[in-house]
């Protein structure tokens, strides 16, 4: 079984500070790797998609994959009450079945004014 | 939503009874699939379609079914033999047709409830 663990939370951090969100997964074949985010009572929706060593910044958010470590992080900066929420990562591997997901438990953010 | 909708939103299901959820997607994708979220966990998969009529059990399949006979449509039937089935259901397609990174999209969910 495939394994995508993060911190179990919850974060709070106060407003305009930076949050950090980690994951660590067990598959070493592991090649796509995204970060959701979920309110309460609603579907996840994708952020932050990476694939390859290093950070990706768009806007506020910064995903920083290091595979050798296995390991993958979201920094959510000058975070917002609007930042609040729970935050997924899903790892894939395209040499498994195609389009499968694995999903991690989820961090609970709240970002207090 | 990206073109998935579900229905309905929230649905209340007696002991035995068999209830089906909806999946349908607008976006001319082969793969849809369907994930069980509980309070505090992530998702799990429950089945899978990667192209009309056929599909794969994930890894919580006992006590549900699906159909693909159309590509639009991938309904989940909720049976009396699962035995704890409340919980957010959560249908998804990829974003792009064949897309070999994985990246996935979700309808907005169905919130089943046991009385």
């Amino acid at each position: 079984q495939k394994e995508v663990e993060q911190n179990s939370g919850p974060l709070s951090v106060p407003e305009g500070a930076i949050a950090s969100l980690n994951c660590t997964y067990s598959d070493r074949g592991s090649q796509s790797f995204f970060w959701y985010r979920q309110y309460s009572g609603k579907s996840p929706e994708l952020i932050m998609s990476i694939y390859s060593n290093g950070d990706k910044e768009d806007g506020r958010f910064t995903a920083q994959l290091n595979k050798a470590s296995q390991y993958v992080s979201l920094l959510i900066r000058d975070s917002q009450p609007s930042d609040s929420a729970t935050y997924l990562c899903a790892v894939g591997n395209r040499g498994s079945t195609l389009g499968r997901l694995y999903f991690g438990r989820g961090t609970q953010l709240t970002v207090w004014p | 939503d990206g073109g998935i909708t579900q229905s309905p939103k929230y649905l209340f299901r007696k002991e035995g009874q068999n209830v089906t959820l909806s999946c349908e997607q607008n976006l001319n994708h082969d793969a849809m699939y369907w994930y069980r979220q509980d309070p505090g966990q992530g998702l799990r998969l429950i089945y899978y379609s990667q192209i009309v009529n056929d599909f794969q059990k994930g890894d919580i399949a006992e006590g549900y079914s699906v159909s693909r006979e159309k590509k639009e449509s991938f309904p989940l039937t909720v049976t009396s033999a699962q035995k704890n089935p409340t919980a957010f259901y959560l249908c998804a397609s990829p974003a792009e047709p064949g897309d070999l990174y994985n990246e996935q999209f979700f309808g907005p969910g169905t919130r089943l409830t046991v009385l």
